[in-house]
């Protein structure tokens, strides 16, 4: 089992769309990275987190260390969101990051 | 600010022959990162640097991968001889913090290598 686990693999969605996507990860962590990649570019990142909610323009990250659990949404979904999220938790402080899958996100205008 | 800089964006060779990546990270950044991401899957870390000291290369293939930061500013990367399964996009990352930090990595545009 992965110690990082992402759902869903691919979502497809219309335009205006609330999003939500999923990661779960099986071990302690000292924090949890949101990254966006779009096809054939780099990696940028959108949120660092340890605990409770970051808001940035459409996007809101949300954290529960207990459940050991992280939500990534995006509202008012538009075509440029269009790309590859991806979920990675650093295990400890000494740790490298450990990544998840990613999920295949398309909007469709 | 300028960005992590990457060369070649793209390269395409042939099985046994070699190949060199060059990375240029964010300026004062202490730590530098080179990750392989095959189709489909999550990156992986190759091998990180805190200045020109290697913290871990425990998933770098040293049988044919090499990397170095000399000077502790620009990295390469090297492969000699490719395989057909080291196609893969080589991406290079780096942050301000040193080892263990959770700093926030900034990631450049990628070297997407083809071997055929």
């Amino acid at each position: 089992k992965n110690e990082v686990e992402q759902s869903p693999q691919n979502l497809t969605a219309q335009e205006g769309e609330f999003i939500t996507i999923n990661c779960s990860y099986s071990v302690g962590i000292s924090a949890l990275h949101w990254l966006q990649q779009h096809p054939g570019g780099g990696i940028v990142s959108l949120f660092m987190l340890s605990s409770g909610k970051k808001k940035h323009g459409r996007l809101i990250a949300t954290i529960n260390i207990q459940e050991k659990h992280s939500s990534l949404h995006i509202t008012a979904s538009h075509p440029r969101d269009s790309a590859v999220y991806i979920c990675a938790v650093r295990p400890g402080s000494n740790y490298q990051l450990i990544w998840g899958a990613g999920t295949k996100l398309i909007i469709k205008p | 600010e300028a960005g992590v800089a990457q060369s070649p964006r793209y390269k395409i060779i042939e099985k046994r022959q070699s190949v060199a990546f060059w990375c240029n990270p964010i300026s004062g950044h202490a730590t530098l990162y080179w990750y392989q991401q095959i189709l489909g899957q999550g990156p992986k870390l190759l091998i990180q640097f805190q200045n020109n000291g290697v913290v871990d290369d425990s998933q770098l293939p040293k049988d044919r991968f090499s990397a170095e930061r000399l000077k502790g500013v620009d990295s390469t990367l090297k492969i000699q001889p490719a395989k057909l399964e080291d196609s893969a996009v080589y991406l290079c990352a780096s942050s301000l913090g040193g080892q263990g930090s959770t700093d926030t990595q900034y990631f450049g545009p990628g070297t997407r290598l083809t071997v055929l």
